[in-house]
């Protein structure tokens, strides 16, 4: 079945380590994106990529890098620099100009 | 930049009683409008959509949402809730016009439905 696969479902990170959350997608989707969610705050933007070998930053981009070298996949890294990385981590794709499909997100904590 | 309203947080009511949960969003020339629902632990599900023509909406699961313009309004409805509806809920909006960056979601801050025997 297509769909969106992220991995790991649980991550634990120790202070001052780089981490990368994985992102994979078969539906041959063109738009890829990175979102974080905390308790009553909604899903904020973390970056976006529209096509393959481009991406832009989204409202809360510092203290994270991405890239997309395949159509397919598009890794998350959450670096030293984020100060406050504890979070779930959901990642979504879309065809031109329709809805966005989601996994079923990564979960970060801090040991 | 749009932004996306929930007015309630959290919305409790009983098995079988009808339900709204309402989204404002901000003023644009024109917008895409979607709801989606989260269970615990898991990705969200796209529940219906608005891109335009009729401003009723209906989605999966019984749920329908109406658009309104004029009132920048898209709130969700459910005649009558089931226990397993008990979710999160999150409107979303998206730029129609051709300054937005096409799919780029705004989200609104959820709202926590919970259906009581």
């Amino acid at each position: 079945d297509g769909g969106i696969t992220q991995s790991p479902k649980y991550l634990f990170r120790k202070e001052g380590q780089n981490v990368t959350l994985s992102c994979e997608q078969n539906l041959n989707h063109d738009a890829m994106y990175w979102y974080r969610q905390d308790p009553g705050q909604g899903l904020r933007l973390i970056y976006y990529s529209q096509i393959v070998n481009d991406f832009q930053k989204g409202d809360i981009a510092e203290g994270y890098s991405v890239s997309r070298e395949k159509k397919e996949s598009f890794p998350l890294t959450v670096t030293s620099a984020q100060k406050n990385p504890t979070a779930f981590y959901l990642c979504a794709s879309s065809p031109a100009n329709q809805p966005q499909h989601f996994g079923d997100g990564t979960r970060l904590s801090i040991l | 930049a749009q932004s996306v309203t929930q007015l309630d947080s959290q919305v409790p009511v009983f098995e079988e009683a009808p339900v709204e949960l309402r989204c404002n969003y901000s003023s644009s020339v024109s917008v895409y409008l979607f709801w989606y629902v989260q269970y615990p632990n898991q990705g969200l599900q796209l529940l219906l959509k608005y891109l335009s023509g009729s401003t009723l909406v209906k989605g999966i699961n019984g749920f329908e949402a109406e658009f309104n313009k004029s009132q920048t309004s898209f709130h969700l409805r459910k005649p009558s809730v089931h226990i397993s509806d008990t979710a999160e809920y999150f409107c979303a909006v998206s730029g129609a016009d051709r300054g937005s960056t096409l799919g780029r979601l705004y989200f609104g801050r959820g709202t926590q439905l919970t259906v009581w025997p």
